[in-house]
C-alpha cells in the first residue's frame, strides 16, 4: 500500500461543507480508480481517470461529486454539500496501464475515512 | 445485484481448520484477482488468475479459476490467525468489479 498515497486519512465535515480526498498514483502508473466502501461491504467503484481525462464515471453520484486528475499533482475526488450519507472509507487503486490491466492488479492506498457530522 | 457474489459472507473458524471461499457470476473474465483486506487498510493483492482452469498457490493458500473463467475459489490449509481479514475477489469486465468479501476469522 505505501506506493499510493492518499490524504488525509481521516476527514470530519459537518453537513453541507465540501470535502476534497487526494490520491497520488504509484510512481509510473498513470491510471486512477476510486472506490467506495461503506462498513461490513465490499468496494463499490466510483470513477476512473487518467491524466486530465475522465474515463469512466459511471459509479458516481450525479451530483455533488467530481473527481479530476490534473497532469501536474495528485488526483482529487470533490464531493460538495455533504450529507450524512456521504461517510464510508474512499479509497483509491492505481495501475500501469488500462489494457490487460487485470493481469498487473491494482495497488490501492489505505483511504481517507470521511465523516459527516 | 452484485456482478460478483462471494460465499459464504461471514465465516469463523478455530486455528489449524481448512476452509475454501467462493466467487461465483453470470459474466465471463478477461481475468480475476483475490485481495485481502485488514480493518483500517486498503485491500492488497494476493493474485491474479487469467486462464480457464488456472490454480496458484501462495504458501497455504490456493486459487483456481474455473473452466469457463465465471467463477474462482481459494482455499487456505491449517488457517491461522494472521489469515483473519476480508477476502475480495475482483473481475475484470470492462473495469475491474469487486464482490462484497467473505470476512474471515481464525481464533487461536
Amino acid at each position: 500500500n505505501a506506493g499510493v498515497m492518499q490524504n488525509p486519512r481521516h476527514l470530519v465535515r459537518r453537513r453541507g461543507q465540501e470535502a476534497r480526498l487526494r490520491c497520488s498514483p504509484m510512481k509510473g502508473h498513470s491510471h486512477v480508480y476510486w472506490y467506495r466502501q461503506l462498513p461490513e461491504e465490499g468496494l463499490k467503484f466510483m470513477v476512473y481517470l487518467q491524466k486530465e481525462n475522465i474515463i469512466d464515471e459511471s459509479g458516481m453520484p450525479k451530483e455533488r461529486f467530481s473527481a479530476e486528475f490534473p497532469k501536474e499533482g495528485p488526483s482529487i475526488l470533490r464531493i460538495q454539500q455533504v450529507v450524512r450519507g456521504d461517510s464510508a472509507a474512499y479509497f483509491c487503486a492505481s495501475s500501469p496501464r488500462s489494457l490487460g490491466r487485470g493481469i498487473y492488479g491494482y495497488t490501492f492506498g489505505s483511504g481517507t475515512r470521511l465523516t459527516v457530522v | 445485484t452484485q456482478l460478483l457474489e462471494q460465499s459464504p459472507q461471514f465465516l469463523s473458524i478455530q486455528e489449524g481448520e481448512n476452509l475454501t471461499v467462493y466467487c461465483n457470476s453470470s459474466s465471463v473474465f478477461s481475468s480475476l484477482q483475490w485481495y485481502r483486506q485488514e480493518p483500517g487498510e486498503g485491500p492488497v493483492l494476493l493474485v491474479t488468475v487469467v486462464t480457464g482452469g488456472e490454480v496458484k498457490k501462495l504458501k497455504r493458500l490456493t486459487f483456481q479459476f474455473g473452466d469457463a473463467r465465471k467463477d474462482s475459489s481459494l482455499h487456505i490449509t491449517a488457517a491461522q490467525p494472521g489469515d483473519t481479514g476480508l477476502y475480495l475477489c475482483a473481475g475484470e469486465v470492462n473495469d475491474m468489479r469487486f464482490g462484497a468479501g467473505t470476512r474471515l476469522t481464525v481464533k487461536p
